[in-house]
């Protein structure tokens, strides 16, 4: 089945530090893929999404993706953290319009 | 931008009873709305996509007499949890593909069966 897979259920970075959230899907066909954010009992925000126009895709509050077909994968990145940035990120894939979403990964910031 | 609502943002309820959430997309139509269920700690799961103007579309395991949806306009859609019992206590979020291809998420209903 096509799916989602996020790397690490879990990272840590310092302030100021390279955020790397690892994302990769399984498909035949690249799909539309997504990187959503969500705060506590709050719904997805829209971070970035990759619609094959472009391999390297920038989103909002300074994060960025890469699509890379060679290694199914669209991992996201910020090169610096912020305080704020700790939340609950999503890779999502569409094909069809609906989203199938990756297990999550929850971002922690240490001052 | 597109904005979604859900109403209400919190429901706590007796086990037996049914729970109606609304879903509205505010400032464009939506043909099709999806609902997602999210249990602590975990994904979303797509439990079934809304059609204006037809039967909704269930996903695999997901129970169509328990979980209701009816997509009234083009603007609006309600998921009816019948019967519900503690293990539907959950976090239930809609969402409508709106401008750009780009799905647009409701900030969720937090529903609590006692």
């Amino acid at each position: 089945a096509q799916s989602v897979t996020q790397l690490g259920s879990h990272v840590s970075v310092s302030e100021g530090a390279l955020v790397l959230l690892r994302c990769n899907y399984s498909s035949s066909v690249p799909p539309y893929l997504f990187w959503y954010v969500q705060y506590p009992n709050q719904g997805l925000q829209l971070l970035l999404k990759y619609t094959s126009a472009a391999t390297l895709v920038k989103g909002i509050n300074g994060f960025e993706a890469e699509f890379k077909k060679s290694e199914t994968s669209f991992h996201l990145t910020k090169p610096s953290a912020h305080m704020s940035d700790a939340a609950e990120y999503f890779c999502a894939r569409s094909n069809t319009g609906k989203l199938i979403f990756g297990q999550g990964t929850t971002l922690q910031v240490k001052p | 931008g597109a904005v979604v609502s859900q109403h209400p943002s919190r429901v706590i309820c007796k086990s037996g009873t049914s729970v109606k959430i609304e879903c509205r997309s505010l400032d464009f139509q939506a043909t099709t709305m999806f609902w997602y269920r999210q249990f602590p700690k975990q994904s979303l799961m797509l439990m079934a996509t809304s059609n204006e103007g037809s039967k909704a579309t269930y996903e695999q395991g997901v129970e169509k007499d328990k979980f209701l949806i009816n997509h009234a306009s083009l603007t609006l859609s309600t998921l009816t949890v019948t019967s519900a019992h503690p293990e539907d206590s959950s976090f239930y979020i809609c969402s409508a593909p709106g401008p750009t291809d780009t799905q647009y998420f409701g900030p969720g209903t937090r529903l609590t069966v006692l």
